[in-house]
């Protein structure tokens, strides 16, 4: 069965903080990871990752993914109130079927 | 472009009431999907399409049926309404016509709420 797993399930922080999250894998046939940020209604895409070890960045966040060890990690620095949401990771398998792990729910706090 | 749309947006049901939830989509997207959000789960899989007059079970499909007549459109049917249905529905829609593409982003609409009492 696939699976992914993100953790921690919920942060809570202070604005100018550095946070990292954390998704691990374990799916038949991988082809991307995808992470996405969750505030009050849909997800917004945030970055797809398919190759290890190359770092994908905009602005504040970044991410980067290890094939050997299943896992990924999305980093956010220089945390702000607006970063507050669910941030949700999932794996493409195929079909272009997304399997999406349970989200961790960060809260800055100002 | 309104890119993807749900209606309702929220809708409270009795136990063995009936209902289709409407999703649409103005991007010419080929695949369209139904995803149910529960506290602590992540979004699960429904049902997906991967084009007009197709239809394919996800990781959660019974007690819901789909339909797509037109490719713009994709339906979420409950013929017989479950408390354990009580949840967040989202519909999401990508373009992907290749299977040996990675997948385009998958767009989400805002969901719909579903009380089942």
């Amino acid at each position: 069965e696939d699976k992914v797993v993100q953790s921690p399930l919920s942060l809570v922080v202070h604005e100018g903080d550095t946070v990292t999250l954390n998704c691990s894998y374990e799916v038949t046939n991988f082809r991307s990871l995808l992470w996405y940020k969750q505030e009050k209604k849909a997800p917004t895409f945030l970055f797809m990752l398919t190759s290890s070890g190359i770092e994908k960045k905009s602005g504040r966040l970044s991410s980067i993914l290890d094939k050997k060890e299943l896992f990924s990690i999305l980093n956010i620095t220089a945390t702000q109130t607006g970063d507050s949401a669910i941030y949700l990771c999932a794996v493409e398998v195929n079909g272009n079927k997304l399997v999406f792990g349970a989200g961790t729910i960060l809260r800055v706090k100002s | 472009n309104a890119g993807v749309t749900q209606t309702p947006k929220f809708r409270v049901l009795k136990t063995g009431q009936s209902m289709t939830l409407l999703c649409a989509q103005d991007m010419n997207h080929e695949y369209m999907y139904w995803y149910r959000q529960d506290p602590g789960m992540g979004l699960r899989l429904i049902h997906y399409s991967v084009g007009e007059g197709t239809t394919a079970k996800g990781e959660v499909p019974d007690g819901y049926n789909v339909s797509r007549l037109k490719k713009q459109n994709f339906l979420l049917g409950l013929e017989s309404a479950a408390p354990s249905q009580t949840s967040v529905y989202f519909c999401a829609s990508s373009y992907t016509p290749d299977s040996f593409r990675f997948t385009d982003t998958q767009y989400f609409g805002p969901g719909t709420r579903l009380t089942v009492l």
